[in-house]
C-alpha cells in the first residue's frame, strides 16, 4: 500500500525560511507533489519532483532523495500569506498508476 | 484558472435521501477525481475517472457511486446519504495525474 507521513503543525516568523518534510512509503513510485490550501479554499498545484534534487519557483522550492523515500518542501522570505495548510502527495504504480495519495496535511502558521 | 466547477457549492441534505453533486469541466482533461475531505484526515479519493465511462474506486468508496457519459461532466451520487458522510467534497482535473487542479469544492451536510 501506500502511505505519507508530514508533520502536523508548523509555526515559523515572517521573513524566515521553513522546510516541511514528507517521507513516503508506496508500491514503485513515479513522483512526489506538492499543494497549498488556504483555510476555506481549495488545493492548489505548487510543485512536482520526479527525480532526485532541488526544484525551485520563486520563493518555493521542493526536494526529492528516492533512496530515502523522503522530500521537503521550502519556503524562503516567508509572508503572512503563507499561512495554510501544505499537502505531500505521491503517485505510486501498483494500483495506483492513475492517481494521487496525499498526506494528511501540514499546517503552516507565519506568526509576524 | 482550469475551468472547473462543482454543483451545488452547499447542500443539507436528511439521512437516506439521495444525493448527486456534479463536477463539469472546459479543459477537455482526461482524468477526473471526486476527494472528500475531513478534518484531521487530508484529501482521500473516492472515486476517479481515466476516461468517458472508465472509472474505479479510491479509498473510500463504500457508499459512493459515479458516473462520466461525457468527457466534461463527473457525477459523484450518495445514494442513501448518511451523517458520516457530511463532509466537503472536491473535484479534481488532470491531464498529468501528479497536477491536479481542484474546483471550489461542495460543502454537504446530511442530517
Amino acid at each position: 500500500g501506500q502511505s505519507l507521513e508530514q508533520p502536523s503543525e508548523v509555526t515559523a516568523v515572517e521573513g524566515a525560511i521553513v522546510q516541511i518534510n514528507c517521507t513516503y512509503q508506496t508500491s514503485g513510485f513515479y513522483g512526489l507533489s506538492w499543494y497549498q490550501q488556504h483555510d476555506g479554499g481549495a488545493p492548489t498545484f505548487l510543485s512536482y519532483n520526479a527525480l532526485d534534487g532541488l526544484e525551485e519557483t520563486g520563493r518555493f522550492s521542493s526536494f526529492l532523495s528516492r533512496s530515502d523515500s523522503y522530500g521537503y518542501l521550502l519556503l524562503q522570505e516567508l509572508q503572512m500569506k503563507d499561512s495554510a495548510s501544505y499537502f505531500c502527495a505521491v503517485r505510486g504504480v501498483v494500483d495506483s498508476s492513475y492517481k494521487l495519495i496525499f498526506g494528511s496535511g501540514t499546517r503552516l502558521l507565519v506568526r509576524p | 484558472d482550469a475551468g472547473i466547477t462543482q454543483s451545488p457549492r452547499h447542500k443539507v441534505t436528511e439521512t437516506g435521501t439521495p444525493v448527486t453533486l456534479r463536477c463539469h469541466q472546459t479543459e477537455n482533461h482526461r482524468y477526473m477525481y471526486w476527494y472528500r475531505q475531513d478534518p484531521g484526515h487530508g484529501l482521500r479519493l473516492i472515486h476517479y475517472s481515466y476516461g468517458v465511462k472508465d472509472t474505479d474506486k479510491g479509498e473510500v468508496s463504500d457508499g459512493y457511486s459515479v458516473s462520466r457519459s461525457k468527457t466534461e461532466d463527473f457525477l459523484l451520487t450518495l445514494e442513501s446519504a448518511t451523517s458520516s458522510q457530511t463532509s466537503v467534497y472536491f473535484c479534481a482535473i488532470s491531464d498529468s495525474i501528479h497536477e491536479q487542479f481542484f474546483g471550489p469544492g461542495t460543502r454537504l451536510t446530511v442530517l
